[in-house]
């Protein structure tokens, strides 16, 4: 079964704090994982898909096949950073998206 | 990057009546879109992949006649609740693949809300 899990429902940490949200997967075959984003009364974007292995807004996510995770991380938390993050999936059926149940991100001043 | 446009932003009705939402992308051809319902804090839950000119494809435990979709052209879907109750009031979300192929770009929600 494909299913996406973000253990934690609320992340807080202070500004400057390294932070990592984690992410664990299961899906039976090549993965395509993403890392969305949903700032406060916004709609829900893109942050980071791990066939790019980019960069954004300081956010890294490394795919760890053996760990079957793809945790996100962020050396040095900002106060804009405070959103919900979610994780998803790219299932083999027409494309579309599993998500995990999302985790609030708090960074304190 | 690509727009998709949904309306409205938040509706109240009475139970018993039926809203529709619509979602479209506005400057590109969307030949799929996703359905999502979405309660507080919690993950969004995929209702059903709408297909230009085809019938929608439902996720298990999703009823059909109660959510209707229609996906008649490349740059509109729309989902109708018929016969809303208070237990369909939620946060309902649709994206479209982007012109590329690759993206999913999101709508901005429906927050619902039945009496």
């Amino acid at each position: 079964a494909q299913r996406v899990t973000q253990p934690e429902k609320l992340l807080s940490v202070f500004k400057g704090a390294p932070v990592e949200l984690k992410c664990n997967y299961s899906y039976s075959g090549s993965p395509e994982l993403f890392w969305y984003v949903q700032y406060s009364r916004q709609r829900l974007q893109l942050l980071l898909r791990h066939i790019s292995r980019e960069s954004i807004k300081g956010f890294t996510a490394d795919l760890n096949k053996g760990e079957t995770s793809f945790h996100l991380k962020k050396p040095f938390a900002q106060e804009e950073d405070s959103a919900m993050y979610y994780c998803a999936l790219k299932g083999n059926q027409g494309g579309k998206l599993i998500f995990g149940q999302g985790t609030e991100l708090s960074v304190k001043p | 990057g690509a727009v998709v446009s949904q309306h409205p932003s938040w509706v109240i009705c009475k139970s018993g009546t039926s809203v529709k939402i619509e979602c479209r992308s506005l400057d590109f051809q969307a030949t799929t879109m996703f359905w999502y319902r979405q309660f507080p804090k919690q993950s969004l839950m995929l209702m059903a992949t709408s297909n230009e000119g085809s019938k929608a494809t439902y996720e298990q435990g999703v009823e059909k006649d109660k959510f209707l979709i229609n996906h008649a052209s490349l740059t509109l879907s729309t989902l109708t609740v018929t016969s809303a109750h208070p237990e369909d009031s939620s946060f309902y979300i649709c994206s479209a693949r982007g012109p590329a192929n690759e993206k999913l770009f999101f709508g901005s929600g429906t927050q619902l809300s039945v009496l």
